[in-house]
C-alpha cells in the first residue's frame, strides 16, 4: 500500500513549544500534501510539496521531502491552542495525479 | 467562493437498509472524490471522478456501493444494503484537478456521519 504513516499517533505540547510529525509512505510519489482535521473546520489543505523539492514554509508551518527515504516531516513552529486537531499526510499517485492516500494522522494537543 | 455542500449531516439506518448522500463540489472543480473515514482513521478513497467519467473506484465494494456524478456537477453515493461496518464519516472533495500544483489541493465538505445498527 502506498498509504502514509504518521508518526507518532498522538503528540501533547504546551502553547508556545514547536510540534514535529513525520509521515512515512512506502513507493514513488508524484507530491505529498499535508491536511489539518478538526471538529470546527474539518480537513484542510495546508501545504503541497512536490517530489523534487526539499523543504517548504509557509507562515509558521514548515515541510520537509526525503524521497530516498520516503518520509516527511511537519513542523509547526510557536503552537496555539488553535493548532490542537489531527494532521494527515497525502501522498500523490505517480501515475494519477489527482489521486491520494491518506495516513492514519498525528492526533496533536497544545495545551494552553 | 462557496464551499464542497453535503447532505445529509447525519444519518442512522439499520443494516440491510439503503442510504445516499449527496454533494455538491466548488464549481469548475472537474475532479470529485468520496472518501471514507472511519473513527480513528485516515480518509480512505472510494472513488474519483474527472468531470462526469471514473477516473479510480478500485476501493470502492461495488456489490454494495454504487455513486454516479451526472453532468459532471453533483455527485451521489449510495450503499445499499448497508452493513455495521459501513458506519463512517463520508466525505466529499473536489479539486481543480489540472495537472498543476493549486489544481492538487483538495477542498472537503462537511462529511455525512452515517450510524448503522
Amino acid at each position: 500500500s502506498q498509504q502514509g504513516e504518521e508518526d507518532p499517533q498522538a503528540l501533547s505540547i504546551q502553547e508556545g513549544e514547536n510540534a514535529t510529525m513525520n509521515c512515512s509512505y512506502k513507493t514513488s510519489i508524484n507530491n505529498l500534501q499535508w491536511y489539518r482535521q478538526n471538529s470546527g473546520r474539518g480537513l484542510v489543505h495546508l501545504i503541497l510539496i512536490r517530489s523534487n523539492e526539499r523543504e517548504k514554509h509557509s507562515g509558521r508551518l514548515r515541510v520537509t521531502l526525503d524521497t530516498s527515504k520516503k518520509s516527511s516531516s511537519l513542523l509547526i513552529t510557536a503552537s496555539r491552542a488553535a493548532d490542537t486537531a489531527s494532521y494527515f499526510c497525502a501522498t500523490g499517485d505517480l501515475y494519477n495525479f489527482n489521486k491520494f492516500y491518506f495516513g492514519s494522522g498525528t492526533k496533536l494537543n497544545v495545551k494552553p | 467562493e462557496a464551499g464542497v455542500a453535503q447532505s445529509p449531516r447525519y444519518k442512522i439506518i439499520e443494516k440491510r437498509q439503503s442510504v445516499a448522500f449527496w454533494c455538491n463540489p466548488i464549481s469548475g472543480h472537474a475532479t470529485l472524490y468520496w472518501y471514507q473515514q472511519i473513527l480513528g482513521q485516515g480518509p480512505k478513497l472510494l472513488i474519483q471522478f474527472q468531470n462526469n467519467g471514473v477516473v479510480d473506484d478500485s476501493q470502492l465494494p461495488k456489490d454494495r456501493f454504487s455513486a454516479e456524478r451526472l453532468k459532471g456537477v453533483d455527485s451521489t453515493l449510495k450503499i445499499q444494503p448497508a452493513k455495521l461496518e459501513d458506519s463512517a464519516v463520508y466525505l466529499c472533495a473536489s479539486s481543480l484537478g489540472l495537472g498543476r500544483d493549486k489544481s492538487y489541493e483538495q477542498y472537503f465538505g462537511p462529511g455525512t456521519r452515517l450510524t448503522v445498527t
